[in-house]
């Protein structure tokens, strides 16, 4: 069974522009979180989409958004570019429901210069 | 109240010895706690989680304590080996949405 796979691996952009990340669940898992990781803060919650549908959503800015789609997969949107958005993003995928566990994907690394 | 509170946040320990990292909560509504492991330029691997109607869980060389009443859960790596040094996460969920709140980490290193 293929994991959990984001796309691109590595982005570089600059302060203001807007970046779209990817995330392609498990087969068969319904449920996509998203996690902001930076050395300072640790592994931050963003937001939780569960059958196209945000679920729950963490403490970041309007500027961070997200969807899902019919076949689970999920994009992250980030607008208006700061210096301090640069970190590793991650999802995570899981049944949903009562299925808690999630499986990670090996992350985005997002630079903003 | 929403904090995991983990500790240390390094660890060193020699190939063989026993690895122990503990993590601390408030929110008496969080009823999953896993544990992962993540390698430099990698994910988060889930390792092995525990609910709190059970006071322990072993998975091969990990166990996870866990302790309701003292709110706190630790991990325990039995037989160290150098392959094992990593960064630990602990974790905690109440069922809401899928959200996990995670400790600070731990950067473990096994010495030969």
């Amino acid at each position: 069974k293929a994991g959990v796979t984001q796309t691109p691996r590595y982005l570089i952009k600059t302060r203001g522009q807007q970046v779209t990340l990817s995330c392609s669940p498990i087969s068969g898992h319904r449920s996509v979180s998203w996690y902001q990781q930076t050395p300072g803060q640790g592994l931050q919650f963003l937001f939780e989409y569960f059958s196209e549908t945000q679920r729950n959503k963490g403490n970041f800015p309007g500027r961070f958004s997200g969807r899902q789609f019919s076949n689970s997969r999920s994009e992250m949107n980030v607008s208006t570019l700061e210096l301090g958005d640069s970190a590793l993003y991650l999802c995570a995928s899981s049944l949903g429901g009562q299925g808690y566990e999630a499986f990670f994907g090996q992350g985005t690394r997002l630079t903003v210069v | 109240q929403q904090q995991v509170k983990q500790s240390p946040q390094s660890l060193i320990v020699q190939k063989g010895g026993i690895s122990i990292i503990n993590c601390a909560y408030e929110n008496t509504a969080f009823d999953y706690f896993p544990w992962y492991q993540q390698f430099p330029g990698k994910g988060p691997a889930l390792l092995i989680a525990i609910r709190p109607d059970v006071s322990e869980k072993k998975e091969g060389r990990f166990t996870i304590s866990f302790n309701k009443s003292a709110k706190q859960f630790s991990l325990h790596i039995m037989d160290s080996q150098p392959g094992d040094s990593a960064t630990y996460f602990c974790a905690a969920s109440d069922n809401q949405g899928g959200k996990l709140i995670f400790g600070q980490g731990t950067e473990l290193s096994v010495k030969p």
